[in-house]
Order: structure tokens, then sequence, then C-alpha cells
């Protein structure tokens, strides 16, 4: 089963707007992390954030993690037609001794030219 | 280009099959994973690899097996298919043996039909 869920599952902008997609988990976790995946593509690795950090940045992707909240978000400034794509949120848990990565079913964002 | 290499990109075969999709990690890599993405089931861990031996088993069917060779590129066989085994199939790598640890790098998949 998912152990993130991203909210909304689908988000349409202008190009130019900021974009953010909310991503909730059940569990304790080491960190999370975000991906992108165009379509029919691999997912590409954006941001991970430790479970002791409350935001991070990376050019216009800015993170935040609330523990306390089990919640995490991506926003996407001054959005491009480029940024259409899905988004998944990632959690480590704790399975058959090993942790993996579970994802999320994903926010589908498409940016209007 | 993550450096991931997944072959074939796309695979068509009637039920009842067995298929072997291959895929060669990032230079440097030494953990291999499988995940499954279908419509309604999303993004699904499989079994990962570590350097030759199994790291860890996620929702892995029976009729499902992967192995890691030597030089690392590593294969996951699925047999007696069945139509709801249609989905994209991929491989991604890292450094750590555990994902928590680093990013994973993803190939682009093997699409698999499944008629």
């Amino acid at each position: 089963s998912q152990q993130g869920e991203e909210d909304p599952q689908a988000l349409s902008i202008q190009e130019g707007e900021n974009a953010t997609m909310n991503c909730s988990y059940k569990t304790s976790i080491n960190n999370l992390q975000w991906y992108r995946q165009n379509s029919g593509r691999g997912l590409v690795h954006l941001i991970l954030i430790r479970s002791n950090e409350r935001e991070k940045h990376s050019g216009r992707l800015r993170v935040t993690l609330d523990t306390s909240k089990k919640s995490s978000s991506l926003l996407i400034t001054a959005s491009r037609a480029a940024d259409t794509a899905s988004y998944f949120c990632a959690t480590a848990y704790s399975g058959a001794g090993s942790y993996q990565l579970t994802f999320g079913k994903g926010t589908k964002l498409s940016v209007i030219p | 280009d993550s450096g991931v290499t997944q072959t074939p990109k796309h695979l068509i075969t009637a039920t009842g099959q067995r298929v072997t999709l291959r895929c060669s990690p990032r230079s440097g890599d030494l953990s291999v994973y499988w995940y499954q993405q279908s419509l309604d089931q999303g993004l699904q861990f499989l079994i990962q690899y570590y350097n030759g031996e199994e790291r860890a088993k996620g929702n892995i069917l029976e009729r499902f097996s992967a192995q890691q060779f030597p030089d690392l590129h590593s294969e996951l066989n699925l047999s007696s298919l069945e139509l709801g085994d249609s989905a994209l199939y991929f491989c991604a790598s890292s450094v750590s043996a555990e994902t928590y640890n680093s990013p994973l790098h993803f190939g682009n998949g093997t699409r698999l039909t499944v008629t």
C-alpha cells in the first residue's frame, strides 16, 4: 500500500504561476524525496529532505517538511510549460528488514503556455 | 540521461508466456531496484539487489523473479503472464544499499503489454 499520498491528484495552472503540491504520509520517516516523471519516461529525482530539516530549496523548487503533521509540500515558482509532468513524493519505510522507498500516486501538473 | 539502461523499450506478448527484462545500472551504483507502474496501483516496489545479493522484497509475485549478475546488470523474469501484468516496469539504481540515504536513478522503463 502507498505510504505517501499526494494532493491534489491533478493541477492545471498558467505559465508563470506558482504550483503547490502536498504529500501526506503515515509512519515515521528518515527522509522524504520528490520525483518528477514526464509522460512515459522514468522518474527523475528532484529533492531529498531529511527528517530533521524543515525546508529545502533547489532553483525554482522549494520543499517543506512538517514531521508533526506527517506532511510535505513542493512549491514550483514561476512555472514553465516544461514543468508539465507528474510529481511524486516518496518515503522510506522499513519492510522485510530494510528501508524501501514507497511512492504515492502522484500529482499530475499541467502548465498552460 | 540517468545512466540507467533498460531493454527492451516495448514488449508485446501473449498470456501464459515468459519474458525477460534487462537493466544496466548507472556506473558505480551497486543497488538495483525493480518497480512496476500501473494506472490503478501506482508505482509498486518489487525487489532490490545489492552487489549481487537480494536485499529486499516488496510486492513481487511468485511468478516473477530477478537476479543481479557479477557485472551488476540485472534481469527481471516474468512468467505465466496474465493480462493484469501489463504495466511499465522500471529499473532504478543507487550507490547505497539503503534507499533513505541516496536518491534513485531510474531508467526509462519497459512497457509490457500482455494480450
